[in-house]
């Protein structure tokens, strides 16, 4: 079963919208959530929460974490056509073992129209 | 950019033969990973290792091993290639737990 769930799947906006995709996970031994965008090329690192309830901001693009309910938003205020891609959230757990990895959702693909 | 270079960018081989992808760091970094990426799946887990010698598997090992001999590099092989096994090929490194992982350009890898 998946451990970490992205909503919507895909999205389709226009510029000057303003936009939030989610990410649900659940998982043993949580350590961190992390926030990606993917072009057409390798995933580029956005965010990183470990702490519940502290936004992360990056000009135009926030993310902040839930502990508690097990999930993570990620807000893009005024898109830009250069804002379309897909943005993938991971986390990191153990699943009960000894070692963390980084498992990954599946995407949110989000297009913006002139 | 993060020292990370996959080689090679993009294989063409046919069904039944073996293939290795090579994935080879600059940072010193402990944790690397291979993940495929798959219209509809994301990424997913192949294998990862956390340190030399020490591996583990992810979601979607079967048919596939890895090595680490040394700290910067971390091959992916295929033993008997399947049209399965189509797809693009990432590698990522982490310095440590709590950091942020970075990506190679990736393999793109056409099985016949």
């Amino acid at each position: 079963e998946d451990k970490v769930v992205q909503s919507p799947l895909s999205l389709v906006v226009h510029e000057g919208d303003t936009v939030t995709l989610n990410c649900s996970y659940e998982v043993t031994n949580f350590r961190s959530l992390l926030w990606y965008k993917q072009e057409k090329k390798a995933p580029t690192f956005l965010f990183m929460l470990t702490s519940s309830g502290i936004e992360k901001k990056s000009g135009r693009l926030s993310s902040i974490l839930d502990k508690k309910e097990l999930f993570s938003i990620l807000n893009i205020t005024a898109t830009q056509t250069g804002d379309s891609a897909v943005y993938l959230c991971a986390v990191e757990d153990n699943s009960g073992g000894s070692n963390y990895k980084l498992t990954f959702g599946k995407g949110t693909l989000l297009t913006v129209n002139p | 950019d993060a020292g990370i270079t996959q080689s090679p960018r993009h294989k063409v081989t046919e069904t039944g033969t073996p293939v290795t992808l090579r994935c080879h760091q600059t940072e010193n970094h402990r944790y690397m990973y291979w993940y495929r990426q798959d219209p509809g799946h994301g990424l997913r887990l192949i294998h990862y290792s956390y340190g030399v010698k020490d591996t583990d598997k992810g979601e979607v090992s079967d048919g596939y091993s890895v090595s680490r001999s040394k700290t910067e590099d971390f091959l992916l092989t295929l033993e008997s290639a399947t049209s399965s096994q189509t797809s693009v090929y990432f590698c990522a490194i982490s310095r440590q737990m709590n950091t942020e992982a970075f990506f190679g350009q990736g393999t793109r890898l056409t099985v016949v």
